[in-house]
């Protein structure tokens, strides 16, 4: 099965500075990467998503890319602000079909705190 | 409330209980998730209903957990006989499109964290 390796496991920044975080993942069949932001005892929210057919896609002040050919996709956060502190999960999936877009697999997290 | 409901919030069941937990997916949502959260980790799937068919349960860690969506709405997570390493945050998703898609991403609830003891 998939298998998505996520890291730093934490991150600490300054606020205004820029935040990366990396994820690798095992299937090339894979074709969809959604970034999700956990705050402690809430849900998952997503943040971002990107499709294989797509190298970067951008959000305001969140990126993400993605290198299909080394299979990993990165989580990109420029002026960071003490509010984007909290914990960051990549995922993949494989979309489409038959299967879903919605059998997510998930990297062990990054633990984002922005310094004010 | 327009998001997926989880309910109960907590629970503390002592080893070898059953417990039951209930999902209300967002109004008219095709697709639901069932993942478990375990401390410090990321989520893992357990299983998927397609309105009212369960259509995969390959995540189910044994068959202790058992989920069910009779009607195509409100969806049950029991675990029968719990362990201690059944403690988790159970997290429940709907998404409007069948299997979710990118255009109709998963909605997560909050989760119901489950404490055997």
């Amino acid at each position: 099965g998939e298998n998505v390796e996520q890291h730093p496991s934490t991150l600490s920044v300054q606020e205004g500075d820029s935040a990366v975080i990396k994820c690798t993942y095992s299937d090339s069949a894979s074709n969809y990467f959604p970034w999700y932001k956990q705050e402690l005892g809430k849900r998952p929210q997503l943040i971002i998503d990107i499709r294989s057919n797509v190298g970067e896609k951008k959000d305001q002040r969140i990126a993400v890319t993605l290198n299909k050919t080394a299979k990993h996709f990165s989580l990109h956060i420029t002026e960071t602000q003490p509010e984007d502190s909290a914990v960051y999960f990549c995922a993949a999936s494989m979309g489409a079909g038959g299967t879903s877009y919605g059998k997510l697999t998930f990297g062990q997290g990054t633990i984002l705190t922005v310094h004010p | 409330g327009a998001g997926v409901s989880q309910s109960p919030r907590y629970k503390v069941a002592k080893r070898g209980q059953d417990v039951a937990l209930r999902c209300d997916p967002i109004s008219g949502h095709v697709s639901l998730f069932w993942y478990q959260q375990a401390l410090g980790q990321g989520p893992e799937f357990l299983t998927y209903f397609q309105n009212e068919a369960q259509l995969d349960k390959s995540g189910l860690p044994s068959d202790r957990f058992f989920a069910e969506r009779p009607e195509g709405s409100v969806s049950t997570l029991k675990i029968q006989r719990t362990q201690q390493e059944d403690s988790a945050v159970y997290l429940c998703a709907s998404s409007l499109a069948r299997g979710g898609s990118y255009n109709s991403p998963l909605h997560f609830g909050n989760g119901t964290r489950l404490t055997v003891t």
